[in-house]
């Protein structure tokens, strides 16, 4: 079945770097998501990876991507306040007839400390 | 911004009720996808509609239905609304993989 999980809540200093973590369990997943959301609002895509590779990099963002141990992790350095959201790790198993549907994780808050 | 709308923004409906959500995708997009987000979960896949087809449908009752239009917006309909409806309903569109979300729409059963 699918399944993504995520640690709940992270909680960094102003400056420093971000680290979250997300398992999946479906090996055929092809896409892996990373998106933000901040209170009252909809989802932002904030990158993306191809299950063939094994790191993306995207400004201040990092995605590393261990397709064996199913393991996902998204880094965002000097983390700012304007960082402090809810952030989702949702992946896109294949299903072969074209529809595309995404599994989220619970999500990971994200509280910066000024 | 994504191009993706939706309205209403809010809504309180009562229970029985019947409520319909609309979306509008992002130009060019001719997939919608619909997910229901309960508070502190992560988004619930309800179904996708490709070029007014229904492509995929999740865990959902027959309750949840939807629409696609030649201009590729769409409808959720939720008849008979139960108080564990209420939630924050999330539209998104894509041309393929990459689905672009808009603000969603917050349903509050009572």
């Amino acid at each position: 079945g699918e399944d993504v999980e995520q640690s709940l809540f992270l909680s960094v200093r102003e400056g420093d770097s971000s680290v979250i973590n997300c398992t999946y369990t479906d090996s055929s997943s092809t896409y892996l998501y990373w998106y933000k959301q901040e209170p009252g609002a909809g989802l932002q895509l904030l990158t993306y990876i191809f299950s063939n590779m094994d790191m993306k990099q995207d400004q201040r963002l990092t995605v590393l991507l261990n397709k064996k141990d199913k393991h996902l992790s998204l880094r965002i350095a000097d983390t700012q306040t304007g960082d402090s959201a809810i952030y989702f790790c949702a992946e896109v198993p294949y299903s072969g007839a074209g529809s595309y549907q995404l599994t989220f994780g619970k999500g990971t808050k994200l509280s910066v400390i000024p | 911004e994504t191009g993706v709308t939706q309205s209403p923004t809010h809504l309180i409906k009562t229970r029985g009720q019947q409520v319909t959500l609309r979306c509008s995708s992002q130009s060019g997009h001719n997939t919608v996808s619909w997910y229901q987000q309960a508070l502190g979960q992560g988004p619930q896949f309800i179904f996708q509609y490709y070029r007014e087809e229904e492509n995929g449908r999740g865990n959902f009752p027959p309750r949840f239905s939807g629409l696609q239009f030649p201009n590729y917006s769409s409808e959720l309909n939720v008849n008979a609304l139960e108080l564990d409806d209420s939630a924050l309903y999330l539209c998104a569109s894509s041309l393929k993989e990459t689905q672009y979300f808009g603000p969603g729409t917050r349903l509050l059963v009572l």
